[in-house]
């Protein structure tokens, strides 16, 4: 069975650009979350999409944003990329919603972002 | 509002020694998960436990276990016979019944010395 998919492992973008990050669940998975790793802040919560409706948003600004398609893959967006945007962008796939909490997150390797 | 609490920054312990990781939460729900997760060099959490605000019990896996302890707001979790693979960053994650996003702590990097 294959794991949670993110696309692709490694960027390096400029200041101002924006980026697109890909997430392809466990099959048979309908919730997608993403979170946000950086030295500083630890891991943070992005958003969680479920049957392609975002459920909840973290305290991130507008310039991230995301979508679920009907396969359950889902792709985030940053615009306006900032220094401060670098980061290890992981996306977990659960069968459920995260906050039944009687369901396991599983984890892709993720996308490790570099703005310069 | 919830927060994890991973007191231990960094950890190193020579092989085959046990060691325990420190995992305090804080949360106004009565309904709630706790859980562990290990991050390897490759970057992957991976799932290691659930346990929820009901079952108080003890659970062992293997030289894994994990002892919740409610009235001290505790979730703390010992490796018996340290392996050299069990080297990897340690965290651990609070979930409110209800609320979609997982609060982690800011983890625990273990290091175990051949």
């Amino acid at each position: 069975k294959a794991g949670v998919t993110q696309t692709p492992r490694y960027l390096i973008k400029t200041r101002g650009q924006q980026v697109t990050l890909s997430c392809s669940p466990i099959s048979g998975h309908r919730s997608v979350s993403w979170y946000q790793q950086t030295p500083g802040q630890g891991l943070q919560f992005l958003f969680e999409y479920f049957s392609e409706t975002q459920r909840n948003k973290g305290n991130f600004p507008g310039r991230f944003s995301g979508r679920q398609f009907s396969n359950s893959r889902s792709e985030m967006n940053v615009s306006t990329l900032e220094l401060g945007d670098s980061a290890l962008y992981l996306c977990a796939s659960s069968l459920a919603l995260t906050g039944a909490g009687d369901t396991e997150a599983f984890f892709g390797q993720g996308t490790r972002l570099t703005v310069v | 509002a919830q927060k994890v609490t991973q007191a231990q920054t960094e950890i190193s312990v020579v092989e085959k020694e046990d060691v325990t990781l420190d995992c305090v939460y804080e949360t106004r729900d009565t309904t709630y998960y706790l859980f562990w997760y290990k991050q390897p060099p490759s970057g992957e959490l991976v799932f290691l436990i659930r346990r929820n605000s009901f079952d108080e019990q003890n659970e062992i896996s293997g030289r894994y276990s994990w002892n919740f302890q409610k009235s001290t707001s505790s979730f703390n979790f010992t490796i018996t016979a340290s392996q050299v693979v069990d080297s990897a960053v340690y965290f651990c994650a609070l979930l409110n019944f209800g609320n979609e996003k997982l609060t982690f702590g800011t983890g625990t990097r273990l290091t175990i010395i051949p």
